[in-house]
């Protein structure tokens, strides 16, 4: 069963450093999205992307993340000076087509900033 | 705007009994509702989806949801709990952006 995947399943970064999150959405999926969980904390929502633009994103996703689909297969998170505060689990998700469809998630990958 | 309220921040029942997770859903439109189960350190599963239809959903691992429309509740059931039920449960609202809005989650402890 074709399923979304993460990469690394787990981060550890400095405090201002760069981070770049992985994602391989399902093959034939036309929407992406970003999501993120603070620990104890509910899934909120950060961007949805479709057809190479950012279609919604929330208060959250500030100047400091953007999105990428470089080569047709994967879709990046990037954080470009990390903060304490963005530590936390990131879930991509893909999307096959229209709102009747079911949002499939990847396993997550856990940003640690020290 | 739209939004989920899972009242129940924590439930504690014992192995064997039934459960109720409680879900009321703020939407101006047909929702499309869903249930999912993170254990701890693990991604998200998807128990259940209510788009239109038959109102009382079946999902896996025996669970259920009944949508009722005048109440704006989803909730969850299932009829005798195994303590590898054990997990946070979320309900959420697909939203008219297409994005999903979750709730805060109700986290399920099972007594032996």
């Amino acid at each position: 069963e074709p399923e979304v995947t993460q990469t690394p399943s787990h981060q550890v970064t400095q405090m201002g450093q760069e981070v770049i999150l992985r994602c391989v959405p399902i093959s034939n999926h036309l929407y992406f999205y970003w999501y993120r969980q603070i620990l104890g904390q509910k899934v909120e929502f950060l961007v949805s992307f479709y057809n190479n633009e950012i279609s919604e994103k929330s208060e959250i996703f500030d100047d400091q993340f953007s999105v990428e689909r470089p080569d047709g297969s994967n879709f990046t998170l990037k954080i470009r000076s990390t903060k304490l505060e963005d530590s936390a689990m990131y879930f991509c998700a893909s999307l096959q087509s229209g709102s009747l469809n079911e949002q499939f998630f990847g396993p997550g990958t856990r940003l640690t900033v020290l | 705007a739209q939004s989920v309220t899972q009242p129940d921040i924590h439930i504690t029942v014992s192995e064997g009994a039934s459960l109720e997770l409680r879900c009321n859903y703020s939407y101006g439109a047909t929702p499309y509702l869903f249930w999912y189960v993170q254990s701890p350190g693990q991604g998200l599963q998807l128990l259940l989806k209510y788009f239109s239809g038959d109102t009382l959903v079946q999902g896996i691992k025996g669970f259920e949801a009944e949508f009722k429309r005048s109440q704006s509740s989803f909730n969850l059931r299932k009829p005798s709990v195994h303590w590898s039920d054990a997990a946070e449960y979320f309900c959420a609202v697909h939203s008219s952006a297409s994005k999903i809005i979750f709730g805060s989650g109700t986290r399920l402890s099972i007594r032996p």
